[in-house]
């Protein structure tokens, strides 16, 4: 079965930077990318960025252009999101999710709540 | 950007009576050459990710009861829930993914038993 399974809960300061894995597995890594979606607390949800899966095109929301990195270790099957220049604003659940490049976000990952406090 | 814009922000309907909420898009979604609309619609209940329930506007998601149906073009859009459950309490969202467009969200819509 298709599952997506996230790095734990990170606690960071202002200005810090901050790296969330997504563990892949059940379907052909190649066919699909994923997305990042983010949630802060009682909000709605919010699109990061996307990577396909057998290349290195990426694609970023342009709020977070500059602040977002998303990679992929083809070998492990893993997706990376790092976010750098943590803010309070940035405390949130981050969600990875598998995409099919337009067409819809069907499995999507437990979350990782990232919490940035001084 | 596209923005998406869902209406009502929260509603309450009884056990078995229909719900309805509306997701509007400021530019349409409807691609001509595959001629689809690029709509999905999630369910997130409490302390959980969100769940895929329609997606194309009216294409159920394998495993999705058939009480909820999608519809509408080009810029509305409107999710159906024919015979409110319990388990339908949640928070529902829509989203466009349409064609060298950022994905976006609509704001939610609380969804209640009255």
């Amino acid at each position: 079965q298709v599952e997506l399974v996230q790095s734990g809960g990170e606690v960071k300061k202002p200005g810090a930077s901050v790296k969330v894995s997504c563990k892949t597995s059940g379907y052909t890594f190649t066919s699909y990318g994923v997305s990042w979606v983010r949630q802060a607390p009682g909000q709605g949800l919010e699109w990061l960025g996307w990577i396909s899966g057998y290349s290195d095109e990426t694609r970023y929301a342009q709020k977070f252009q500059d602040r977002v990195t998303v990679t992929t270790d083809t070998s492990t099957r893993t997706v990376y999101l790092e976010v750098r220049s943590l803010q309070s604003a940035d405390t949130a659940v981050y969600y990875c999710v598998r995409d099919c490049g337009n067409c819809k976000l069907d499995y999507w990952g437990q979350g990782t709540l990232v919490t940035v406090s001084s | 950007d596209i923005v998406m814009t869902q209406s009502p922000d929260s509603l309450a309907v009884a056990l078995g009576e229909r719900a309805t909420i509306t997701c509007k898009s400021s530019q349409s979604i409807l691609y001509s050459p595959t001629n689809k609309n690029y709509l999905a619609w999630y369910q997130q209940k409490a302390g959980q990710p969100p769940k895929l329930l329609i997606y194309w506007a009216s294409t159920r998601e394998s495993g999705v009861p058939d009480r909820f149906s999608g519809s509408g073009s080009g810029t509305d859009f409107t999710l159906t829930i024919s015979s409110l459950q319990a388990e339908d309490v949640a928070v529902y969202y829509c989203q466009q993914f349409y064609i060298n467009q950022p994905i976006t969200f609509g704001q939610g819509t609380r969804l209640e038993i009255q």
